[in-house]
């Protein structure tokens, strides 16, 4: 059964204060990996799509990148704006199935 | 491209009413998705639609829910005789046919008293 499972559950930092979060996958046939944002009260928001070990992706302070078991986001000198739960989802290949598995998130909060 | 939209924001019933949300997705999308958030916990998946057709239904969708997508426009989801495990936010997002990249509305959150 496909699974993702995201650590730690929940972070806090100071402003400037590089960090990473992770997210494991197993999955039958990955055909891609991706990296939302979810504010309080909000739907998730679209960051990144990875599809092959070794891609990486990069929007202002974040970084994704993706191995054959997990996928690392990179967040370099974080602001307080920063602050929200990433979430982590991936989709697969098999059969008729075409829904994102989530994980259950990373809650960021970003001190000044 | 105005988003998705979804409506009521928020809805409080009584256990054994029946609710019904609506979701509007972007027009030129013709996938539609509708997943369940608790807190702490990411999105559940219940049940996508390619057009009018619906596609998939997860084991979480009892015979309690139903969904519509009628002319593959707006779709609506009913939940009948709720009861209080119904309690969560209510996700509708739609994507182009290669179903990757999802665009989430504000969603619906319910509580069930």
């Amino acid at each position: 059964e496909d699974q993702v499972t995201q650590s730690p559950e929940a972070l806090r930092l100071q402003e400037g204060e590089s960090s990473s979060l992770n997210c494991s996958y197993t999955v039958s046939g990955l055909r891609g990996l991706f990296w939302y944002r979810q504010d309080p009260g909000k739907g998730p928001e679209f960051l990144f799509t990875l599809y092959s070990a070794g891609e990486e992706k990069e929007k202002e302070r974040l970084k994704a990148t993706l191995t054959k078991k997990e996928s690392f986001l990179h967040i370099t000198a974080p602001k307080p704006e920063d602050s929200a739960t990433y979430l982590c989802a991936v989709l697969n290949y098999g059969g008729a199935t075409n829904k994102l598995i989530f994980g259950t998130g990373t809650l960021l909060a970003v001190q000044p | 491209d105005t988003g998705v939209s979804q409506n009521p924001r928020h809805k409080i019933t009584k256990r054994g009413q029946n609710v019904t949300f609506r979701c509007d997705p972007i027009s030129e999308h013709n996938r539609l998705y509708w997943y369940r958030q608790t807190l702490g916990q990411g999105p559940e998946f219940l049940t996508y639609f390619q057009n009018e057709a619906q596609l998939e239904k997860s084991r979480l969708l009892s015979d309690r829910f139903s969904a519509e997508r009628p002319k593959g426009s707006f779709s609506t989801l009913e939940i009948q005789r709720t009861e209080q495990g119904d309690s969560a936010m209510y996700l509708c997002a739609s994507s182009w046919t290669d179903g990757e990249k999802l665009f989430f509305g504000s969603g619906t959150q319910l509580s069930v008293l």
